[in-house]
């Protein structure tokens, strides 16, 4: 199976902040990797599919980048409702894995 | 916009069945494009996909390795809706359970997902 990693596990920043985030697959994934946001008792959000492009309706602050194996997920400004944790997730030959996530809080 | 409205106990006890439904609206559960999918999050196994059912020209499954002895994943076209059921759980089962639409295009990705069900498995 194809492990994800994600780094940092956690991270505080302050508002206006420029965030990264990176996701690393086990063996070369192509595009197929989504980012995702999850609130504290609620359901993911998509916000970045294939990589790179931006799902409808997501601010574009947020952007993601990256082929392969390494990945990047960035917010460019970071405001106080983006506090959450972010997910990676890859799709390849019928198995699904997300990333352990990174939890992002404000300094 | 699609809406999934989950339904189902939230207590079951270690070696029994586990039922879960998904409601569809605003999509069908016949879709051509569509996949209908339940992933599962614990503290101890992080998001863990789970399994899908979808249509193309008949029905198709896909279940995990981890579950897929256990697990079985319904359409049923009359309500529009899903199922989630999964035998003989212990209470590494213990999770917050969700169903989620995979749009079918592209990669596989999940852009509307249910409220989220906390299933406990305990005596």
């Amino acid at each position: 199976d194809i492990q994800m990693t994600q780094s940092p596990s956690s991270l505080s920043a302050s508002v206006g902040d420029r965030v990264t985030i990176t996701c690393q697959a086990s063996q070369d994934i192509s595009n197929f990797l989504n980012w995702y946001q999850q609130k504290p008792g609620r359901a993911p959000k998509l916000l970045v599919y294939d990589a790179s492009s931006l799902e409808t309706g997501v601010p574009s602050r947020f952007s993601g980048s990256g082929s392969g194996t390494d990945f990047t997920f960035t917010i460019s400004s970071l405001q106080p409702e983006d506090i959450a944790t972010y997910y990676c997730q890859q799709y390849d030959n019928l198995r699904v894995t997300f990333g352990p996530g990174t939890k992002v809080d404000i300094k | 916009q699609v809406q999934l409205q989950q339904s189902g106990p939230g207590l079951v006890k270690p070696s029994q069945t586990l039922s879960l439904t998904c409601a569809i609206s605003g999509d069908s559960i016949s879709s051509k494009t569509a996949a209908w999918n339940w992933i599962r999050q614990s503290p101890s196994r992080g998001l863990e996909w789970l399994g899908r059912t979808y249509y193309r020209s008949k029905w198709f499954n896909d279940y995990a390795v981890s579950v897929k002895s256990r697990i079985t994943i319904n359409p049923d076209t009359s309500k529009n809706q899903f199922s989630l059921q999964l035998n003989s759980v212990t209470p590494e089962d213990t999770a917050v359970y969700y169903c989620a639409r995979d749009r079918g295009v592209g990669s596989t990705l999940f852009d509307y997902w249910g409220q989220g069900t906390l299933v406990t498995v305990s005596s």
